[in-house]
């Protein structure tokens, strides 16, 4: 079975500080994985997704993550911090089952907190 | 506006009494999931259904149950054989297909006393 393991439940970066957050895969076939941003007592939102064409995304609010098969790494990445950011984010890998659908396992998030 | 809607926000139940969540999409999608938060320990698939009428336990679907008439629906009934029903339920879809994004609905906030 397919898995995330996000490194550092707890992230606390200055205004203006790259942000890092840290995940890694276990696959066993080339993974589709995915950022999800929830803000408090809201659903997720997808700041992006790979699958399998280019191995640097952009996504959403100045987001990005490379791609690393290598260090089976997808680490999410922001150069500069805004309050804003402030949220859970949580990284995914999509499973596929028979009928060729999909389903998400998550890994257990980052809680990121930005101070002035 | 298209979308996922979750209902109700909050809902307060006494032990051993079942509650049914409502999730309903407007986008057409054919796949449709459950999921259970609880704080550190990231999202858990309960049931999830690719078509009408057909529907397949996730990682935690004890305590739970599914049904999909419509391809709009897939409420989900927390029974009272659900040991630690208090938790934030989110809903998801999507279309079929390796990779497609699923979306997400805002959540029901579940509180069992």
């Amino acid at each position: 079975a397919q898995s995330v393991t996000q490194l550092g439940s707890h992230v606390s970066v200055s205004e203006g500080a790259l942000v890092l957050l840290r995940c890694n895969y276990s696959s066993s076939v080339p993974p589709y994985l995915f950022w999800y941003v929830q803000y408090p007592n809201q659903g997720l939102q997808l700041l992006l997704k790979y699958t399998s064409a280019a191995t640097l995304v952009k996504g959403i609010n100045g987001f990005e993550a490379e791609f690393k098969k290598s260090e089976t790494s997808f680490h999410l990445t922001k150069p500069s911090a805004h309050m804003s950011d402030a949220a859970e984010y949580f990284c995914a890998v999509s499973d596929r089952f028979t009928g060729g659908g999909n389903k998400l396992t998550f890994g257990t998030g980052t809680q990121l907190k930005v101070e002035l | 506006d298209g979308g996922i809607t979750q209902s109700p926000k909050y809902l307060f139940r006494k032990e051993g009494q079942n509650v049914t969540l409502s999730c309903e999409q407007n986008l057409n999608h054919d796949a449709m999931y459950w999921y259970r938060q609880d704080p550190g320990q990231g999202l858990r698939l309960i049931y999830y259904s690719q078509i009408v009428n057909d529907f397949q336990k996730g990682d935690i679907a004890e305590g739970y149950s599914v049904s999909r008439e419509k391809k709009e629906s897939f409420p989900l009934t927390v029974t009272s054989a659900q040991k630690n029903p208090t938790a934030f339920y989110l809903c998801a879809s999507n279309h079929q297909g390796i990779g497609n994004t699923i979306y997400f609905g805002e959540g029901s906030w579940l509180t069992v006393v």
